[in-house]
């Protein structure tokens, strides 16, 4: 097992500005999902990727986008940061098949911040 | 009110205590996961379950489908269980996670 690595771990962005993030997948895994964390809050889903597509989405603005690479790895990215960005995002690669998601792995996330 | 509830928010206890956190959701469910993260962020699985119950060590998850309800145990508990203990559902036609807002644990020696 490879694990999934985020990076970067930190990152200090001005508003207005594009940030974008990085997650691998778990060896054998084919599924990745976002997931923003404010302070004190439980993880809120952005969007999960699969086989490269977009396979569901949140309540998130346009200007969170992302991106499945053919080994399985993710970017999301935010354009025209806000404050309200701010947050711990965090990155699960997953196996999905005919009966289900199995073996969420999660990353250790990218702390944004929004200045 | 949120889709995934969890009690407490916020729990302490001394060296060697049995805790006990709880889930209760209200959608219809593939699977329920109680993760643990510690205060850098990231996420850990302990469990993943869909009915009945399951041991790992020192703690054990329950879940009861028919009350939507979920339990996690963790017997002689020890400082180094401090964290955040958090209920995650997948959604039963999507698989989507959807999360509690977690339970802060303190174990005191």
């Amino acid at each position: 097992e490879t694990g999934v690595t985020q990076s970067p771990t930190h990152l200090i962005k001005t508003r207005g500005q594009q940030v974008t993030l990085r997650c691998s997948s778990q060896s054998g895994h084919n599924t990745v999902s976002w997931y923003q964390q404010a302070l004190g809050q439980g993880p809120q889903f952005i969007f999960q990727y699969y086989r490269e597509e977009e396979n569901g989405r949140g309540n998130f603005p346009p200007r969170f986008s992302g991106l499945q690479f053919p080994n399985y790895s993710s970017e999301l990215n935010v354009n025209a940061l806000e404050l309200d960005d701010s947050a711990l995002y965090l990155c699960a690669s997953s196996y999905l098949g005919g009966a289900g998601n199995y073996g969420y792995t999660f990353g250790s996330g990218t702390r944004l911040t929004v200045v | 009110k949120n889709e995934v509830e969890q009690s407490p928010q916020n729990l302490t206890a001394q060296e060697g205590e049995f805790i006990t956190i709880n889930c209760s959701y209200s959608v219809g469910i593939s699977a329920l996961h109680w993760l643990q993260q510690h205060p850098g962020g990231g996420i850990v699985s302990l469990f993943m379950l869909s009915s009945g119950k399951k041991k790992h060590g020192r703690l054990i998850a329950t879940i009861n489908i028919q009350e939507k309800h979920s339990s996690l145990h963790i017997t002689a508990s020890h400082p180094r269980d401090s964290a955040v203990y958090i209920c995650a559902v997948s959604l039963y036609n999507t698989d989507k996670l959807i999360f509690g807002t977690g339970t802060r644990l303190q174990v005191f020696p």
